[in-house]
């Protein structure tokens, strides 16, 4: 079965250090996966995604993803961290074949920036 | 950037009555879509829509739930009958082509079920 797992329900940084907020994903064969952040009394919003090619993928406001195949992972990072990035932050992975093509969600991690 | 409005932004019903929730997608996206996040739970996918029929649901969707697209601008979610389950915040998204793989959402409808 298709799972994501966002194993850290709060993260908390001081601004300008870096951060990573951690996802590892279970799902039949190769993935398409995507961050989205949701700030307060907002939709989710796009960061970015990984589809194919390069498994460095840069993405919204400086933020930046690994694809790590081995490890099934997608651990999203930014090098400085900004009291404006304090926000809910969603991974979320589909399979790129087959006909089950919604998109299966990780439970969020709250991220505080601490000026 | 355009954006995705839905409305109302909170519903309050009773148990039994009919709800229905209205979006407005972005006006060149062909793909539209209802998720709800139950409070300190994950996002769900419900359904998804394309050239005017359902193309995915999930076992979430029930008969008491339909989506409709009534005037090629508004997109909506009935719920037919309420449950107290029901209660959660429920995201519109829609997105431009399949391949794009980019969904925007909207600012979501607090459902509260009483």
């Amino acid at each position: 079965a298709q799972s994501v797992a966002q194993p850290e329900d709060q993260v908390n940084v001081a601004e300008g250090n870096p951060l990573t907020v951690k996802c590892t994903y279970s799902v039949s064969g190769n993935p398409y996966l995507f961050w989205y952040v949701q700030y307060p009394n907002r939709g989710l919003q796009f960061l970015l995604k990984y589809i194919t090619g390069d498994n460095l993928v840069k993405g919204s406001y400086g933020f930046e993803a690994e694809f790590n195949k081995s490890q099934t992972s997608f651990h999203l990072k930014k090098p400085s961290a900004l009291v404006s990035d304090s926000a809910l932050y969603f991974c979320a992975v589909r399979q790129q074949a087959g006909n089950n093509r919604k998109l299966i969600w990780g439970l969020g991690t709250s991220l505080a920036v601490n000026p | 950037e355009p954006e995705v409005t839905q409305t109302p932004s909170h519903q309050v019903t009773q148990m039994g009555q009919e709800v229905i929730l209205r979006c407005v997608p972005i006006s060149n996206h062909l793909y539209f879509y209802w998720y709800r996040q139950i409070l300190g739970q994950k996002v769900e996918f419900l359904v998804s829509f394309y050239n005017n029929e359902i193309s995915e649901k999930s076992e979430i969707f029930d008969d008491q739930f339909s989506v409709e697209r009534p005037d090629g601008s508004n997109f909506t979610l009935k719920i037919r009958s309420t449950k107290l389950e029901d209660s959660a915040m429920y995201f519109c998204a829609s997105m431009q082509r399949e391949t794009n793989e980019k969904l925007f959402f909207g600012s979501g409808t607090q459902l509260s079920v009483l």
